[in-house]
């Protein structure tokens, strides 16, 4: 257990549904950040959170919306879904953004 | 634009035996570089973290090299087992520090008996 929770581990949904994803950060842990891979594709850094704040964004659709609730746990929104939303998303946190990433295991979502 | 190179892109070798994973990249100003392990399906684990300052480290059966003056990072996989059939994942990061990590691809290794 890395310490980093991730709920749920699996969800399969239908195209134009909306769904929360959630993450629980390592104890302490202040920065959370959101990833995707798709089936045999790197790690596609998509958003983090510092203590509350977007801290940065990268290629996150603006179907795809998240935040940081304050207490420290985040989540990830996906509405309007596409068949190529189809990945594996996952979150990582760490204590000040700098070292220390710990990622969690992971959700898989499947859009049919 | 930052980048992170990884070859091969895939790789199998014989239960044993050595194998070196190679990383290259143009990320800069240069933080620190880091090695996963990333079983199918499941989240990254760390293998080893090392500054500009460091040039080797190691971690059991694993061990990291860095040259930041080629900007080229090793990954030596020593008496390979069957568990360390994974993908392994270069990730840098820039200076900073608080800007994301940039990813590799990844090289998929399979051990086979």
């Amino acid at each position: 257990d890395s310490g980093v929770t991730q709920t749920p581990k699996h969800l399969i949904t239908a195209t134009g549904q909306r769904v929360t994803l959630r993450c629980s950060p390592r104890s302490g842990d202040l920065s959370v950040y959101w990833y995707q891979q798709s089936l045999d594709q790197g790690l596609q850094f998509l958003i983090q959170y510092y203590n509350g704040e977007e801290r940065a964004k990268g290629n996150i659709l603006e179907r795809f919306s998240a935040q940081q609730f304050p207490d420290l746990h985040s989540e990830l929104n996906l509405s309007s879904l596409e068949l190529g939303d189809s990945a594996l998303y996952f979150c990582a946190s760490s204590p000040d953004g700098k070292y220390g990433y710990t990622f969690g295991s992971g959700t898989r979502l499947t859009v049919v | 634009k930052n980048q992170v190179e990884q070859s091969p892109q895939s790789l199998i070798i014989l239960e044993g035996k050595n194998c070196t994973l190679q990383c290259n990249y143009t990320v800069s100003p240069f933080s620190n570089l880091r090695w996963y392990k990333q079983d199918t399906g499941r989240g990254p684990v760390s293998l080893t973290i090392m500054t500009f300052s460091e040039n080797t480290k190691s971690n059991g059966r694993y061990t990291a090299t860095l040259d930041a003056d080629t900007k080229q990072s090793s990954l030596h996989i020593t008496a390979s087992q069957l568990s360390d059939s994974a993908s392994y994942i270069c990730v840098v990061s820039e200076n900073s520090g608080n800007t994301p990590l940039v990813f590799g691809k990844g090289t998929r290794l399979s051990v086979i008996a």
